[in-house]
């Protein structure tokens, strides 16, 4: 397994904000993913991540108010711009790890209000 | 596209009952399947998992068997406790690309 840390763990945001979430990973992945949790919901991907690249985003989700960077193998962040109430979800990031029958372990998520 | 439908919930059950949670899949081609489990306030953490027909996977007591045939992958624990009671969403995948997630059974075990 994996041990994969958020940054912030909630928050409380006014609309028209933006706020960045951070991803550490406690070792190198080629492939993160970033999937959105609304309210009583299940997880929808917002992009895919790998390190060297830009980031490939789903059907519904664009860079321009999705952002996300991936500087190194352990690390990537996803700015959620120009909030509005409907952003209010759960965010979590996973790792992929192929040597481990390609398994996904993720962060523990952080906790979306806009107000 | 790929979807995988989990059954409806909430479920409840008392303590030491028999669980099933069942899950069914359309793919092309087989993929990995999963089980994650969110227990309250937290993140996903991976149950178990198959990669290929007739595997089975297991953890904590509880169990999956991937069947081809019926394109399922139903959970099982034979004993419940209360320390179980969460949701728990089937996903599947194909290699590198993203899990595809179920809508997740939220379970309630009551003592």
């Amino acid at each position: 397994s994996a041990v994969i840390s958020q940054k912030p763990s909630r928050d409380i945001c006014q609309r028209g904000t933006s706020l960045t979430i951070q991803c550490q990973v406690d070792s190198q992945v080629t492939m993160m993913f970033w999937y959105r949790q609304q309210p009583g919901q299940s997880l929808t991907l917002i992009a895919t991540a790998n390190q060297g690249s830009e980031a490939t985003y789903e059907s519904g989700f664009v860079i321009d108010k999705f952002p996300i960077s991936r500087p190194n193998l352990t690390f990537s962040t996803l700015t959620v711009s120009n909030m509005s109430p409907e952003d209010s979800s759960i965010y979590l990031c996973s790792a992929l790890f192929p040597g481990q029958g390609y398994e996904q372990y993720f962060g523990p998520g952080t906790r979306l209000t806009v107000t | 596209g790929d979807s995988v439908t989990q059954m409806e919930g909430p479920v409840t059950l008392s303590e030491e009952a028999f669980l099933t949670i069942n899950c069914t899949y359309t793919a092309t081609g087989y993929p990995s399947l999963f089980w994650y489990v969110q227990y309250p306030g937290e993140g996903l953490q991976l149950l178990l998992k198959a990669t290929k027909a007739d595997d089975k996977g297991s953890n904590k007591g509880f169990e999956a068997t991937y069947r081809k045939e019926t394109t399922s992958f139903h959970l099982e624990k034979g004993s419940v406790q209360v320390s179980d009671s969460a949701v728990y969403f089937c996903a599947l995948s194909f290699g590198n690309e993203k899990l595809t997630f179920g809508t997740g059974t939220r379970l309630t075990i009551i003592p």
